[in-house]
């Protein structure tokens, strides 16, 4: 089955500056890849996502980009800021829509932007 | 947008007891539901898959004898957690999917387990 691997673990930045949280999946037949902020005791909350034919997505101050050939995926926030502090999640999902969806996560990356 | 309602948000029940989580789909027909645990500090770990009107796969690993899974209808899917023990406290929380992926994988707002 799928396996997400993600790093780092815990990332601390200065606010103002970048981070990139960076995930490799296992099943070449994955085909969406969206990214979670969950923040202590509640719901994942979806920030961004991607499909297997596009290359990279950005929203903001968030990007994502994919790369199929090396199975890895990458999350980059610019511009920090103390409220994007929190746990985030990589996951995978083969056949996205089809009968066979489940979504993997990977194991989550605590990042701390300090003021 | 979609919502998935969980309930009870919170539970505390006694060792040996069972305890039965809900989620309903409010404004669509969740064709499929994840049931997910997460341990403190830990990612979120897929227990089982159940697509409506039929039985659930589980992943391995999972007793499925333990965590029983209901998805009768499009609209609530249940999870029960049979003969609790302290190691089955947790976080459970759902995620739905309608019909060729619809609606994307919405997340119920989740359930924090504590068995004493």
């Amino acid at each position: 089955g799928e396996n997400v691997e993600q790093h780092p673990s815990t990332l601390s930045v200065q606010e103002g500056d970048s981070a990139v949280i960076k995930c490799t999946y296992s099943d070449s037949a994955s085909n969406y890849f969206p990214w979670y902020k969950q923040e202590l005791g509640k719901r994942p909350q979806l920030i961004i996502d991607i499909r297997s034919n596009v290359g990279e997505k950005k929203d903001q101050r968030i990007a994502v980009t994919l790369n199929k050939t090396a199975k890895h995926f990458s999350l980059h926030i610019t511009e920090t800021q103390p409220e994007d502090s929190a746990v985030y999640f990589c996951a995978a999902s083969m056949n996205y829509g089809g009968a066979t969806n489940k979504l993997i996560f990977g194991t989550g990356t605590l990042l701390a932007v300090q003021p | 947008g979609a919502v998935v309602s969980q309930h009870p948000s919170r539970v505390i029940c006694k060792s040996g007891t069972s305890v039965k989580i809900e989620c309903r789909s409010l404004d669509f027909q969740a064709t499929t539901m994840f049931w997910y645990r997460q341990f403190p500090k830990q990612s979120l770990m897929l227990m089982a898959t159940s697509n409506e009107g039929s039985k659930a796969t589980y992943e391995q690993g999972v007793e499925k004898d333990k965590f029983l899974i209901n998805h009768a209808s499009l609209t609530l899917s249940t999870l029960t957690v049979t003969s609790a023990h302290p190691e089955d406290s947790s976080f459970y929380i759902c995620s739905a999917m309608g019909t060729g992926g619809s609606y994307g994988y919405t997340f119920g707002s989740g359930t924090r387990l504590t068995v004493v």
